[in-house]
C-alpha cells in the first residue's frame, strides 16, 4: 500500500564513505524528486527526473549523483561523504503535467555522517 | 530568486484557541501555492493547493486563503492532534520546482 517508499530509513556512516539511498513509487507518476531537509527543517530540492530524464538539477556538489533506472525508481548515490551531508533526504513524486501538481513524499532517510 | 517566508516560526495554542499562520512569497510566475503538514520523523503530507488570488480551500479545522503576496492557513478550534510543522511551498517554472518556506511549528495544548 505504500505510495512512496525509501530505503534505508536510517543510515549512519563514516566520513569519506560512499552510500546510496533508494526510492520507489507505486503511484504511476512520471516525475520523481530528491529533497534535502537540514537540521532547521528547511526543505530544499536537489534533483528531479521526468521519465528517466533529469529536469531539475540544483546547485548540488557533484559527489551527489541521482540515477533513475525507470519511472518508478530514483536512487541517490553520494560519494566521499562529508559531515555537512548529514540531513534527512526525502523522495517525492507526481505527474509533471497533471492538473493536481501536488507532490507525494516518502518517509525520509536520516543520514548521519560521523 | 523565489523567496518564501513563514511566520511565526513557532506557535503555541491552547485547545480551541483559533489562529492563523502566514506564508508570504516573492516569486516570478506563481503556478500554485501548496500547504503541507509534517509530523516528527515523517515526510510532508499534502493539505491544499491554491492557484489564484482570492481562492480558499477548507479541510476540517483548516482553511487556506491566497492573495497576490501571501497565503494564510487559518486553524479554527485546534486540537492537540493538529500539532505539527506546517510548510508552505510555491510552484514556479516549468519543471514542477517547489520552493519551501522554513515552516511554522505548531503545538496545541490541552
Amino acid at each position: 500500500d505504500t505510495a512512496v517508499s525509501q530505503t534505508p530509513k536510517y543510515l549512519v556512516t563514516q566520513m569519506g564513505n560512499d552510500k546510496s539511498i533508494k526510492c520507489e513509487q507505486n503511484l504511476g507518476h512520471d516525475t520523481m524528486y530528491w529533497y534535502k531537509q537540514d537540521s532547521k527543517k528547511f526543505l530544499k530540492i536537489m534533483f528531479s527526473y521526468n521519465n528517466k530524464e533529469l529536469i531539475i538539477n540544483e546547485t548540488v556538489p557533484n559527489r551527489f549523483s541521482p540515477k533513475s533506472p525507470d519511472k518508478a525508481h530514483l536512487n541517490l548515490h553520494i560519494n566521499s561523504l562529508e559531515l555537512g551531508d548529514s540531513a534527512v533526504y526525502f523522495c517525492a513524486s507526481n505527474n509533471l503535467a497533471g492538473i493536481y501538481n501536488e507532490q507525494f513524499f516518502g518517509p525520509g532517510t536520516r543520514l548521519t555522517v560521523l | 530568486e523565489d523567496q518564501v517566508t513563514q511566520s511565526p516560526e513557532a506557535l503555541r495554542l491552547q485547545e480551541g484557541e483559533s489562529s492563523s499562520l502566514n506564508c508570504s512569497y516573492t516569486v516570478s510566475g506563481l503556478r500554485g501555492l501548496f500547504w503541507y503538514r509534517q509530523d516528527p520523523g515523517k515526510g510532508p503530507e499534502f493539505l491544499f493547493t491554491l492557484y489564484s488570488a482570492g481562492e480558499e480551500k477548507e479541510k476540517e479545522r483548516l482553511k487556506a486563503t491566497l492573495t497576490k503576496k501571501e497565503s494564510f492557513l487559518h486553524i479554527t478550534a485546534p486540537k492537540p492532534e493538529d500539532s505539527a510543522t506546517y510548510l508552505c511551498a510555491v510552484l514556479t517554472g516549468g519543471g514542477n520546482k517547489l520552493t519551501f518556506g522554513t515552516g511554522t511549528q505548531l503545538k496545541v495544548e490541552l
